[in-house]
């Protein structure tokens, strides 16, 4: 059972352009919500989180949209840059109880062309 | 102010063999997840140390899996008779308190990339 789905799993976006990654959860408890950059060779690294209590949180190019009552939430990268290509990975956790681990996404392989 | 450091970065085993991944958090961090990514998967979370303490194993497979975290030394994740479907690669991320809820954010080493033959 797969409780977060994260789409598209590859996205080809033109340097300057908006790169929108998208996922949906299952588990109404999940209240915490982080996306990871992943370089090859490399680990994962927090790039933006946000929980349930707003609906957008922006940090430089990156925002989340966040939509509660559909269990939907988005990354947006504004003016995309051919150093943003890495994959992204959508996470969620139940902060309050629950497993300790993120249950993440499968990833998006983001190309960003020059 | 050293990262989270994985070694080996490559292991290479034959069918039947043992593996040992370990996993020197970061200064100051006492809490120690190890994570499984399979290609073209997402992480999934295998288990939570604290120092000499297993807090949640509800990811690690019931059989030929392993982690301990010592009081000394670093966190060892040890597969025994490993076979090929456990190739993948094996993250380990560390923080100074339980749970990554924003406030205590989980910081990822470079991973350890397992094939067996």
């Amino acid at each position: 059972q797969q409780q977060v789905k994260q789409s598209p799993q590859s996205l080809i976006v033109q340097k300057g352009g908006i790169s929108i990654i998208n996922c949906a959860y299952e588990n109404t408890a999940f209240d915490y919500f982080p996306w990871y950059q992943q370089f090859p060779g490399k680990g994962p690294a927090l790039l933006i989180a946000i929980r349930p209590d707003v609906s957008e949180k922006k940090e430089g190019r990156f925002t989340i949209s966040f939509n509660k009552s559909a269990k939907q939430f988005s990354l947006h990268i504004m003016d995309s840059q051919p150093g943003d290509s890495a994959t992204y990975f959508c996470a969620a956790k139940e902060t309050g109880g629950g497993a300790d681990g993120l249950t993440f996404g499968k990833g998006t392989h983001l190309i960003i062309q020059p | 102010n050293a990262g989270v450091m994985q070694n080996p970065r490559h292991l290479v085993r034959r069918r039947g063999q043992e593996a040992r991944l370990r996993c020197s958090p970061m200064k100051g961090h006492s809490h120690v997840y190890w994570y499984r990514q399979l290609p073209e998967e997402g992480l999934k979370f295998m288990v939570y140390l604290q120092k000499e303490n297993i807090i949640d194993e509800s990811g690690m497979p019931k059989e030929r899996f392993s982690a301990e975290f010592p009081k000394e030394g670093p966190s060892i994740l040890r597969i025994q008779q490993v076979v090929r479907g456990d190739s993948a690669a094996y993250f380990c991320a560390s923080s100074r308190y339980r749970g990554d809820n924003g406030a205590n954010v989980l910081t990822f080493g470079a991973g350890s990339r397992l094939t067996v033959l």
